[in-house]
């Protein structure tokens, strides 16, 4: 079946540390989006990308990084300088065509020890 | 600028009864609009989608939404609501640019 991996699917940071969170897809979608969600908040937007080699920031870029060498894999990278990185990310993607849904991974909880 | 609203931060039913869980948009040109479900500690399911043509469209799980374009809304129903339908609901709206914007959610109870 085809979808979206996100792994691990929980993650501890300590202090002054970075921790990457994986995402992969084998939708063969052009499109990756990295989604921060926060309780009451809904969906917030960290990062995308809508094609290989190319991203862009989103609503809350800062404190994270991103790249996108292939297709199939948008890693996240959650930075020191991100001070309040507990919340549950969830990754998504999708094709082209105006209309199509996004389709989301099962998400990584990230706390702080 | 484009936003969804969904008024309800909790919506509580019996089960059996009809359930409509809110959502108003605004968006420059025509929407794109859809729902998704999520349960705990798991990412959004797609539940349904309003492109184009009839307003009242079927999705999965037995729910359906109501595009009114004059109320600017689009409001999810289920005629019988389960206990299993407990669960998060986001609306989400596309505007023509293919940016998708996100509402709060609505945390939906069927008490049993």
């Amino acid at each position: 079946d085809g979808g979206i991996t996100q792994s691990p699917k929980y993650l501890f940071r300590k202090e002054g540390q970075n921790v990457t969170l994986s995402c992969e897809q084998n939708l063969n979608h052009d499109a990756m989006y990295w989604y921060r969600q926060d309780p009451g908040q809904g969906l917030r937007l960290i990062y995308y990308s809508q094609i290989v080699n190319d991203f862009q920031k989103g609503d809350i870029a800062e404190g994270y990084s991103v790249s996108r060498e292939k297709k199939e894999s948008f890693p996240l990278t959650v930075t020191s300088a991100q001070k309040n990185p507990t919340a549950f990310y969830l990754c998504a993607s999708d094709g082209p065509a105006i209309g199509q849904p996004q389709h989301f991974g099962d998400g990584t909880r990230l706390s702080i020890l | 600028a484009q936003s969804v609203a969904q008024p309800e931060d909790q919506v509580n039913v019996a089960e059996g009864n009809p359930l409509t869980v809110k959502c108003t948009y605004s968006v420059s040109g025509n929407p794109y609009l859809f729902w998704y479900v999520q349960y705990p500690n798991r990412g959004l399911q797609f539940l349904l989608k309003y492109i184009t043509g009839d307003n009242l469209v079927k999705g999965s799980y037995g729910f359906e939404a109501e595009f009114n374009k004059s109320q600017t809304s689009f409001h999810l129903k289920k005629p019988s609501a389960l206990v299993s339908d407990s669960a998060l609901y986001f609306c989400a709206v596309r505007d023509i640019t293919n940016n998708l914007f996100f509402g709060t959610g609505t945390r939906l109870t069927v008490i049993p």
